[in-house]
């Protein structure tokens, strides 16, 4: 069974501060994502990767950057957090055409 | 841009009720397609493929119309445990990382 871990469940920083989100995966996929999730706006994506130290914008990159510099592992940093990343974040991993997997999600609160 | 619609729903049915959800993607060459469940305040979770044949997983029926560019999922027998949004995700073939989710269909089964 597929894996996709998340560095924390529940988080809460403060503004300004440079936040780190870290999602290990055990199943040697290629692709990795991070999305974000507001009510009423379903999954809006961020970066993701297709393979080490490659990364591509996805549709609401701005305040956020990330890193994959091993297979497994596909960071997220927000650079100088904002009240408006209050959010749940979700890390996930896939190869080919098939589904994506999902870790269980951070929640972030930026106060 | 709006390629994967769904009705937001909330579809709401009593316990025993049969429910379908329909949901139209706009690229033609889209070439696999899922549906998700996510529990409130969860991660998503694969549901079932869908196949072009169609497929059947117990009491969930997932249907592919390429011709009119939409994929259903028929839920018979509802549970008050089916009660979560289902996403509807399509892939759009070689060469895209990306995988497009629809915002999602609520739906409530009640007693």
């Amino acid at each position: 069974d597929v894996k996709v871990t998340q560095s924390s469940r529940y988080l809460v920083k403060r503004t300004g501060e440079k936040v780190f989100l870290e999602c290990v995966q055990d199943m040697d996929h290629e692709n990795m994502f991070w999305y974000r999730q507001d009510p009423g706006l379903g999954l809006r994506l961020i970066y993701f990767s297709y393979d080490v130290k490659m990364k591509e914008k996805g549709d609401i990159p701005e305040g956020y950057s990330v890193s994959r510099e091993k297979k497994e592992r596909f960071s997220l940093i927000l650079e100088s957090a904002s009240t408006n990343q209050t959010s749940m974040y979700l890390c996930a991993s896939t190869t080919g055409g098939q589904p994506q997997h999902f870790g269980d999600g951070t929640r972030l609160s930026i106060l | 841009r709006k390629e994967v619609e769904q009705d937001p729903g909330p579809f709401n049915v009593p316990e025993g009720a049969t429910v379908a959800f329909n949901c139209t993607y706009s690229n033609s060459a889209s070439q696999s397609f899922f549906w998700y469940r996510q529990d409130c305040r969860k991660e998503p979770k694969l549901l079932m493929s869908v196949y072009s044949s169609g497929n059947e997983d117990g009491r969930f029926t997932a249907q592919l119309n390429r011709a009119s560019q939409y994929i259903s999922l028929l839920i018979r027998d509802s549970k008050l445990s089916d009660s979560a949004t289902y996403l509807c995700v399509v892939n759009h073939g070689p060469g895209s990382y990306i995988p497009t989710f629809g915002r999602g269909t609520s739906l409530i089964v009640h007693p």
